[in-house]
């Protein structure tokens, strides 16, 4: 199985909107709801943002939203914050019965 | 409070076998959904998931890795254990464990704790 696909990084500034997207096929992405998405910043483990594509655990805050499209998963981060500056990652269940992970995007604050 | 916790060597040779341990805490493996998985991130590289064992004893693994790793649980001990076989230098990262959560009683397909991660280094 290969990775699923992320840009490098993306950038914004503070107080605007970013979206991440998050390419698979129709063996993963497209084919579950099992999409989720996790923050990590430097040094440390990875957190859980998002799961099933678009819900969100308790205690993560709204401005996190994820949605699909096909093959095609996306994480939209609004109202950007100094503090979400960081490295995150997708992933997916798979046909095979196993996860895959994104190749990570690096998100700055300008 | 869920914690879970990496153990295991920092430095491993070439061939040799690696074998770390997960000690987790505030669940049970023992409840109907739960997992526990294993990923690894190489220095400044992507997260890689590697393997998960369920409640009932089921196993998944990387296709790309599974003739490597094997996943055992000791329930009564709250960890799960992972060898990897063959270590290479590219093995050479940090890795993870997490659960695998469940919502009564079916398995979930998402990593909610995780623990801190150990990082090791294989080099001769």
């Amino acid at each position: 199985q290969s990775a699923l696909t992320q840009p490098a990084s993306v950038s914004g500034s503070p107080g605007q909107s970013i979206t991440i997207s998050c390419t698979g096929t129709s063996s993963d992405v497209g084919g579950y709801n099992y999409v989720s998405w996790y923050q990590q910043h430097p040094g440390k483990a990875p957190k859980l943002m998002i799961y099933d594509v678009s819900k969100r655990p308790s205690g993560v805050s709204n401005r996190f939203s994820g949605s699909k499209s096909g093959n095609t998963a996306s994480l939209t981060i609004s109202g950007l914050q100094a503090e979400d500056e960081a490295d995150y990652y997708c992933s997916s269940y798979t046909s095979s019965s196993t996860w895959v992970f994104g190749g990570g995007t690096k998100l700055t604050v300008l | 409070q869920i914690t879970l916790k990496e153990s295991g060597p920092t430095l491993v040779k070439p061939t040799q076998t690696l074998t770390l341990t997960c000690t987790f805490s505030g669940f049970s493996l023992s409840t109907s959904g739960v997992g526990v998985g294993w990923i690894r991130q190489p220095p400044g590289k992507a997260l890689e998931w590697l393997a998960l064992i369920y409640w009932n004893d089921d196993k998944r693994y990387s296709p790309s890795l599974k003739s490597r790793l094997t996943i055992t649980k000791d329930t009564s001990k709250n960890q799960v254990v992972l060898t990897m076989t063959n270590m290479d230098p590219v093995d050479t990262a940090t890795y993870y464990c997490a659960r695998s959560d469940t919502i009564f009683g079916v398995a979930e397909y998402y990593f909610d704790y995780w623990g801190q991660g150990t990082l090791v280094t294989v080099s001769s």
